[in-house]
């Protein structure tokens, strides 16, 4: 998956925990997107970042889901108070540019509130 | 309002034949289009991408066409190989934007 690198692989939370979960894009992107992959549906656009910047948050819910891609390290996709809900695999995505390229998958993480 | 389209859920072809997957979309400022395949418990792959500008783009098995005037692309696979066997996505952008809009997948299974 050229290099996206995302952890956890898997997270179990309890209801009312945080999960945080990081996104390592490939070395020189410096765009980020996060997508959230319900059980039989398809992949839906949560948030996307540059570097210290969110440019496009309309896919994430208001309250309790935030991003941040910061000027050193990897972004961070942070879920308060999770709800059962919130299960899902989380894909995080970098490109090299806007629009008209690819974008580069991680392998998810697969997050589970019990 | 989904605004790419996968209608068939799932779709079994026999080996060395062609696999068809189809893409419908609706929003005709959409550009650029692109083919991920996905495994179970791995992050999408992408395949092959077409720009609008074209009908048809090819590489090894896989070619990618796209029909503007319907707003419909497909996916060729010839032959089809049992590694091929994996969830397929669609999904399309529009020049000067980011947003990658997904299609729900089509889970193709080549049988040997």
């Amino acid at each position: 998956n050229a290099g996206v690198m995302q952890n956890p692989r898997h997270l179990v939370r309890r209801r009312g925990q945080e999960a945080r979960l990081r996104c390592s894009p490939v070395k020189g992107h410096s765009h980020v997107y996060w997508y959230r992959q319900l059980p039989e549906e398809g992949l839906k656009f949560m948030v996307y970042l540059q570097k210290e910047n969110i440019i496009d948050e309309s896919g994430m819910p208001k309250e309790r889901f935030s991003a941040e891609f910061p000027k050193e390290g990897p972004s961070i996709l942070r879920i308060q108070q999770v709800v059962r809900g919130d299960s899902a695999a989380y894909f995080c995505a970098s490109s090299p540019g806007t629009g008209m390229s690819e974008a580069f998958f991680g392998q998810g993480t697969r997050l589970t509130v019990v | 309002d989904q605004q790419v389209k996968q209608n068939s859920p799932s779709l079994s072809v026999q080996e060395g034949r062609i696999s068809i997957l189809n893409c419908d979309y609706t929003n005709s400022m959409f550009d650029y289009f692109l083919w991920y395949k996905k495994y179970p418990a791995e992050g999408p792959t992408f395949l092959i991408s077409i720009s609008s500008i074209k009908d048809k783009n090819e590489d090894g098995r896989f070619t990618v066409f796209l029909n503007k005037s319907a707003k419909h692309l497909s996916l060729h696979i010839v032959p089809s190989q049992p590694g091929d066997s994996a969830v397929y996505f669609c999904a399309a952008v529009y020049s000067g934007t980011y947003k990658y809009i997904f299609g729900t997948g089509t889970r193709l299974k080549v049988l040997a």
